[in-house]
């Protein structure tokens, strides 16, 4: 079955650009027509959605951070990745990669999560 | 501040009916599917409710999921001690062109 599982630097420092990526196993990530997506969730609060990619490569951003975030594919690696740049400790959560199919169906697949710290 | 709202805590007793419940906008709830998620302590969130009632595979019965204009309600009956986490709600949202999330309901079975 497939999987998702994100990988990047636990720590950033402030005002540096956070790097993930989300390997995806167990299937084709140019497979179906999915929308391939970024959400991360600060300690002890709530989800906050990212932006997502579709496989034809259509991309749309959360508002409040499309200035600095970037999400690209890449179908060779089987991977898509989140770039947020000039990062503060707001930025410091636990990131989730996620796979939906369309808006009535949600987020059936996500990974496990990998904790992001912002601090010097 | 959420785009969705929903009260930050409810409780019940084993065995028990709980509703929580979550509040939108014509731009989201009105006009579009509501999804519930389930996170368990130090877990991932966990699809519960799709397309406003509908239920994944593996999900039990004793979870229904409810729409109706600006609001969702996701209902639990028979409550159990594994039931204790938290529920999000999630939608699409027009304005935004982007998908919203609700603060979270923690869920303690007393």
């Amino acid at each position: 079955q497939v999987q998702l599982q994100e990988s990047g630097p636990g720590l950033v420092k402030p005002s540096q650009t956070l790097s993930l990526t989300c390997t995806v196993s167990g299937g084709s990530i140019s497979s179906g027509s999915y929308y391939w997506s970024w959400i991360r969730q600060p300690a002890g609060k709530g989800l906050e959605w990212i932006g997502r990619i579709y496989t034809s490569g259509t991309i749309n951003y959360n508002p409040s951070l499309k200035s600095r975030v970037t999400i690209s594919l890449d179908t060779s690696k089987n991977q898509f990745s989140l770039k947020l740049s000039s990062v503060t400790a707001a930025d410091t959560a636990v990131y989730y990669c996620a796979r939906y199919y369309d808006i009535l169906t949600g987020f059936h697949l996500w990974g496990r999560g990998t904790l992001v710290t912002v601090s010097s | 501040q959420s785009v969705l709202t929903q009260a930050p805590s409810a409780s019940g007793t084993p065995g028990q009916r709980v509703t929580m419940s979550c509040f939108g906008s014509s731009s989201n709830i009105v006009s579009n599917a509501v999804n519930w998620y389930q996170q368990l302590p130090g877990t991932a969130p966990k699809l519960l409710i799709y397309s406003n009632n509908q239920r994944p595979s593996g999900v039990p019965d004793r979870f229904s999921g409810s729409k109706s204009g600006t609001s969702a309600s996701l209902a639990i009956s028979g409550l159990q001690s594994e039931d204790e986490a938290d529920y999000y709600c999630a939608t699409w949202d027009d304005s935004l062109n982007g998908w919203v999330f609700g603060g979270g309901t923690r869920l303690t079975v007393l």
